[in-house]
């Protein structure tokens, strides 16, 4: 069974650090990869997914994600955080199925919190 | 042109009794997802709706819990006997397609859902 590992609970950076958000996964094959955040009160936003080829993702608000596939992972990075990115982070998984949805495999979260 | 909605955004219900919980997808989304996300924990898929088919209950917890949709609209989530450990957030997502790369899923808000 695949599954998705964030082994960080909670990250505290100040505002205008770079941040990397570890996710690693476990899966037979190459799945296709999300990151969500969810802010307090807010419903999750997609902030890039991957499929396929290049393996460095841009996403939204200045996230971006490399695919390592040697190393199972899929992290998260931003060069510089603004307060407003503190939020919980989601790293997903699905398998590499048409016609059969996309059930998503999420890691359990993480926490960031930003420093003035 | 809205988001996906739910209701009710709350629910406190007794120990023992029904609930029913209500997604609206996107319009023209053929595929709806229902999630749960208890305290601390990362979502776990509940079911998959796509179109007319047989919806994927492979992630339903017990006979307790059944969802319903009608064609491309409204699903409905109900779990029955209500237990606390089934106290967490009920999320609903939607998208245009039924799996795949172009398979981007929209979550809405979710029901908190507390069993006294």
């Amino acid at each position: 069974a695949q599954s998705v590992t964030q082994p960080d609970i909670h990250i505290t950076v100040s505002e205008g650090a770079s941040l990397e958000l570890r996710c690693n996964y476990s899966y037979g094959a190459t799945p296709y990869l999300f990151w969500y955040v969810q802010s307090p009160g807010q419903g999750l936003q997609l902030l890039l997914k991957y499929f396929s080829g290049d393996t460095l993702v841009q996403g939204i608000k200045g996230f971006e994600a490399e695919f390592k596939r040697s190393q199972s992972s899929f992290n998260l990075r931003k060069p510089s955080v603004h307060w407003s990115d503190a939020a919980e982070y989601f790293c997903a998984v699905a398998p590499l199925l048409t016609g059969g949805g996309n059930k998503l495999t999420f890691g359990t979260g993480t926490q960031l919190k930003v420093e003035l | 042109g809205a988001g996906v909605s739910q209701s009710p955004s709350n629910k406190v219900t007794e120990k023992g009794k029904d609930v029913e919980l209500r997604c609206d997808p996107i319009s023209g989304h053929t595929a709806l997802y229902w999630y749960r996300q208890r305290l601390g924990q990362g979502l776990e898929f509940l079911i998959y709706f796509q179109g007319n088919s047989a919806p994927d209950k492979s992630g339903l917890p017990s006979d307790r819990f059944s969802a319903e949709r009608t064609g491309e609209s409204v699903s409905t989530l109900t779990i029955q006997r209500t237990q606390q450990e089934d106290s967490a957030v009920y999320l609903c997502a939607s998208s245009m397609t039924s799996g795949g790369a172009a398979d981007t899923q929209y979550f809405g808000p979710g029901t908190r859902l507390t069993v006294l």
